[in-house]
């Protein structure tokens, strides 16, 4: 079974200064991990994905995710947040078999940047 | 940029209606998917759909569950019997079949209140 856990309810952050969400996960084999954010009354927005290669990926608007195969985390940061940053983040894990998709969610983080 | 679309925004039934909830994925993706928020809950993987049948789905997705392809375009998925428990946002997601990598992509949901 594959599972995510997002340890923080809320992360407070002012504007401009750096931010991380922390994600961690449990999967069988290899990874595929994905953040995404969610806008109020919006659907889901994908950020970024790590498949493989580089441990350090780059996403949209600013957003960067390490990952780190020795902690089992794919924490999300940005080195200078904003206020329009604030959303509800989640990470998501599947399996890199080929016949299963499915992702698995974490619970969500609250992003509140304040001004 | 292409968009996931899924309509009604809103949906309110009774206990025991059939409700259809309709989606159109973006136009080159084959993989097509459903997951589901209870308020408050993580988001949960319902279905996946592939080459005309269902090539994953979870143990949420049981026999009032259904969905269909209707035509090149759609993608719907029915709850024959609905429950109280059934309120909650339903998403609809699609996918390239590019390698086993692609990104699911999300549309804004479907609130579908059961009373």
């Amino acid at each position: 079974a594959q599972s995510v856990a997002q340890p923080e309810d809320q992360v407070n952050v002012a504007e401009g200064n750096p931010l991380t969400v922390k994600c961690t996960y449990s999967v069988s084999g290899n990874p595929y991990l994905f953040w995404y954010v969610q806008y109020p009354n919006r659907g889901l927005q994908f950020l970024l994905k790590y498949i493989t290669g580089d441990n350090l990926v780059k996403g949209s608007y600013g957003f960067e995710a390490e990952f780190n195969k020795s902690q089992t985390s794919f924490h999300l940061k940005k080195p200078s947040a904003l206020v329009s940053d604030s959303a509800l983040y989640f990470c998501a894990v599947r399996t890199a078999h080929t016949g299963r998709r499915a992702l698995t969610f974490g619970s969500g983080t609250r992003l509140q940047v304040q001004p | 940029e292409p968009e996931v679309t899924q309509t009604p925004s809103h949906q309110v039934t009774q206990m025991g209606q059939e409700v259809i909830l309709r989606c159109v994925p973006i136009s080159n993706h084959l993989y097509f998917y459903w997951y589901r928020q209870i308020l408050g809950q993580k988001v949960e993987f319902l279905v996946s759909f592939y080459n005309n049948e269902i090539s994953e789905k979870s143990e949420i997705f049981d026999d009032q569950f259904s969905v269909e392809r209707p035509d090149g375009s759609n993608f719907t998925l029915k709850i024959r019997s609905t429950k109280l428990e059934d309120s909650a946002m339903y998403f609809c997601a699609s996918s390239d079949t590019s390698g086993t990598q692609e990104t699911q992509y999300f549309g804004p949901g479907t609130r579908l209140l059961v009373l």
